[in-house]
């Protein structure tokens, strides 16, 4: 069964200090990584894609992903009180048929404190 | 850009009765809507996937008979909970893609109470 795996947390933050989220992947052949925020609530929502190998960075937020460790992070910078919430690391997935998927992690909870 | 709506925000309704969600992409042709459901404190479920003009696939253990997905236009699907019991009761969230991308982008869900 292709699996995405996170620590569920909570990782807690200082305000201003370097936030690092992990996710590890079972399926070898994906091509696709993505990070997405959900508030308490809320649905989620995208805040970067990553398709190739190294870092990609994108104002505070920085991802990284290493296909053969099968290894995709999440680095947030100077961290804020408003990016506490539920990171959700998603792995596009071929299902067959010539469709494909997300598959989400459960999420890593980022509690940052004032 | 990349805006998907929902609605409604929030339904309550009684057992028995069925329910209809719109999900429509505003500034974006979605040859893919998926639509998902969460439980309080729980992961997103995918339920099925729908694709523009094509019946849609249902996740295992995802009944298709009750769980009536229409996506008839690029911009438009819809799914309609029929004879919605108390254990129907989540949030439910579509999402949308466009062809040659991988990016979903998710409407901001539907909170289903069924009483």
């Amino acid at each position: 069964q292709k699996e995405v795996e996170q620590n569920s947390g909570p990782l807690s933050v200082p305000e201003g200090a370097i936030a690092s989220l992990n996710c590890t992947y079972s399926d070898r052949v994906s091509q696709s990584f993505f990070w997405y925020r959900q508030y308490s609530g809320k649905s989620p929502e995208l805040i970067m894609s990553i398709y190739s190998n190294g870092d990609k960075e994108d104002g505070r937020f920085t991802a990284q992903l290493n296909k053969a460790s099968q290894y995709v992070s999440l680095l947030i910078r100077d961290s804020q009180p408003s990016d506490s919430a539920t990171y959700l690391c998603a792995v596009n997935m071929n299902v067959g048929s010539g469709y494909s998927t997300l598959t989400f992690g459960k999420g890593t909870m980022l509690l940052v404190s004032p | 850009g990349a805006v998907v709506s929902q609605h409604p925000s929030r339904v309550i309704c009684k057992s028995g009765t069925s329910v209809k969600i719109e999900c429509r992409s505003l500034d974006f042709q979605a040859t893919t809507m998926f639509w998902y459901r969460q439980f309080p404190k729980q992961s997103l479920m995918l339920m099925a996937t729908s694709n523009e003009g094509s019946k849609a696939t249902y996740e295992q253990g995802v009944e298709k008979d009750k769980f009536l997905i229409n996506h008839a236009s690029l911009t438009l699907s819809t799914l309609t909970v029929t004879s919605a019991h108390p254990e129907d009761s989540s949030f439910y969230i579509c999402s949308a893609r466009e062809a040659e991308s991988y990016e979903q982008y998710f409407g901001p869900g539907t909170r289903l109470t069924v009483t």
